[in-house]
């Protein structure tokens, strides 16, 4: 299955500020997603990331709030906008594998704080 | 709409113990995949195993074992000899995969168990 860098793995920061998070997969993935883990809590989806035109966002989850680009196949960013202590989580990339391969494969996350 | 439910939010064991973690899900796709992932305390996922809608065959991967029951939406699985380093979160997780389906390629987590092993 892919494998996927994400990158950064941690940060910390002030609030009103944005961060953009991204996603590099090794290989050529049919869809990809990006999820945000609260803390103590399970997976939410966010969007799922269309390449070459604008995410498809979940209930509660806007494009203003959390814009995200999809250049290629292969590559995605998150931003999470304007910040909030409420922010804080881990924000997760995935990516789904071609047909052949049904193989749903995530980065290593990337933990936020916002003070 | 896509639902998966974990009926235990915590278990807590003693080395050696056989565990078994409930998954109930809901779907209205004909053909989906079920999944077990482990969340160690670093925060990364781990995968664990992958099932689909039409093989109901039982697995077992050394200690672990999944049981997959279509009739009653269920897809529990097994820690047999458990160990201080199966302590962990554990997801029970849905993907859709009707063609055209609104929940195709989105993973559905149930709410986890924190299993805890004790030495």
């Amino acid at each position: 299955s892919a494998v996927i860098s994400q990158k950064p793995s941690r940060d910390i920061c002030q609030r009103g500020t944005s961060l953009t998070i991204q996603c590099q997969v090794d290989s050529q993935v049919t869809m990809m997603f990006w999820y945000r883990q609260q803390p103590g809590q399970s997976l939410t989806l966010i969007a799922t990331a269309n390449q070459g035109s604008e995410a498809t966002y979940e209930s509660g989850f806007v494009i203003d709030k959390f814009p995200i680009s999809r250049p290629n196949l292969t590559f995605s960013t998150l931003t999470v906008s304007n910040m909030s202590p409420e922010d804080s989580s881990i924000y997760l990339c995935s990516a789904l594998g071609t047909i052949a391969n049904y193989g749903y494969t995530f980065g290593s996350g990337t933990r936020l704080t916002v003070v | 709409a896509q639902k998966v439910t974990q009926a235990q939010t915590e278990i807590s064991v003693v080395e050696k113990e056989d565990v078994t973690l409930d998954c109930v899900y809901e779907t209205r796709d004909t053909t989906y995949y079920l999944f077990w992932y482990k969340q160690p305390p670093s925060g990364e996922l781990v995968f664990l195993i992958r099932r689909n809608s039409f093989d109901e065959q039982n697995e077992i991967s050394g200690r672990y074992s999944w049981n997959f029951q279509k009739s009653t939406s269920s897809f529990n699985f097994t820690i047999t000899a458990s160990q201080v380093v199966d302590s962990a979160v554990y997801f029970c997780a849905l993907r859709g995969a009707n063609a055209g389906g609104t929940s195709y390629g989105k993973l559905t987590f149930g709410q986890g168990t924190i299993l805890t092993v004790h030495p």
